[in-house]
């Protein structure tokens, strides 16, 4: 049973424009969340977060909504650049054991 | 700045060999994870450490060992290696106070013959 869902494998926008997307969870109890970016031949990295408190976080270009209502969160990204071509990774936790529970992730390309 | 550090980068095993997979993080975090990765599917965790000489079971600890001796460090054993441990496997860390910014490694791909 997956817990947290990214249900689009991959995702193509033009350089300018912007890219969505989308994370869905199914535990009530998760109140906190993770956006994370991985290239190819490396780890992952923390790209923004966002506690149940609140229901927008904003760090530059990128941005983060969540809908507790809906248990959907949503990563924005404007402008788009090539250089945000990776795969995005959605995670959530629960404050009572901290530990993160992944998407399967979405493969961003963004076209010149 | 090394940050999290994991050797070796590159494994094949045959069936029923063994292997460690060693972590080493210069950040002086106290918890420290493993993770294995595979096609269509998220990170999933193995077994965590939240301090040194600490270890704890993940989602799937099944065929894998751990250890901690070194706040530092923090290593993972396959003692009978199988064809379903074929997969990439990361390394993260973080200090406490934070409520979930990892820094990970950049990988161990395995393959299991």
């Amino acid at each position: 049973d997956q817990q947290v869902k990214q249900n689009s494998p991959s995702l193509s926008v033009q350089e300018g424009r912007i890219s969505i997307l989308n994370c869905d969870y199914t535990n009530s109890m998760f109140d906190y969340f993770l956006w994370y970016k991985k290239y190819p031949a490396e780890g992952p990295t923390f790209l923004i977060s966002i506690s149940s408190i609140k229901d927008k976080n904003e760090d530059g270009r990128f941005t983060v909504f969540l809908n507790k209502s809906a248990k959907h969160l949503s990563l924005h990204i404007v402008p788009s650049q090539p250089g945000d071509s990776a795969v995005y990774f959605c995670a959530a936790s629960a404050k009572s054991n901290y530990q993160l529970i992944w998407g399967a992730g979405t493969k961003l390309i963004i076209k010149p | 700045n090394a940050g999290v550090t994991q050797t070796p980068k590159f494994r094949v095993l045959k069936t029923g060999q063994s292997m460690t997979l060693l972590c080493a993080q210069d950040m002086n975090h106290e918890y420290m994870y493993w993770y294995r990765q595979d096609p269509g599917m998220g990170l999933r965790l193995i077994h965590y450490s939240v301090g040194e000489g600490t270890t704890a079971k993940g989602e799937v600890p099944d065929g894998y060992n751990v250890s901690r001796l070194k706040k530092q460090n923090f290593l993972l054993g396959l003692e009978s290696a199988a064809p379903s441990q074929t997969s990439v496997y990361f390394c993260a860390s973080r200090g406490t106070g934070n409520t979930g910014e990892l820094f990970f490694g950049e990988g161990s791909r395995l393959t299991v013959l």
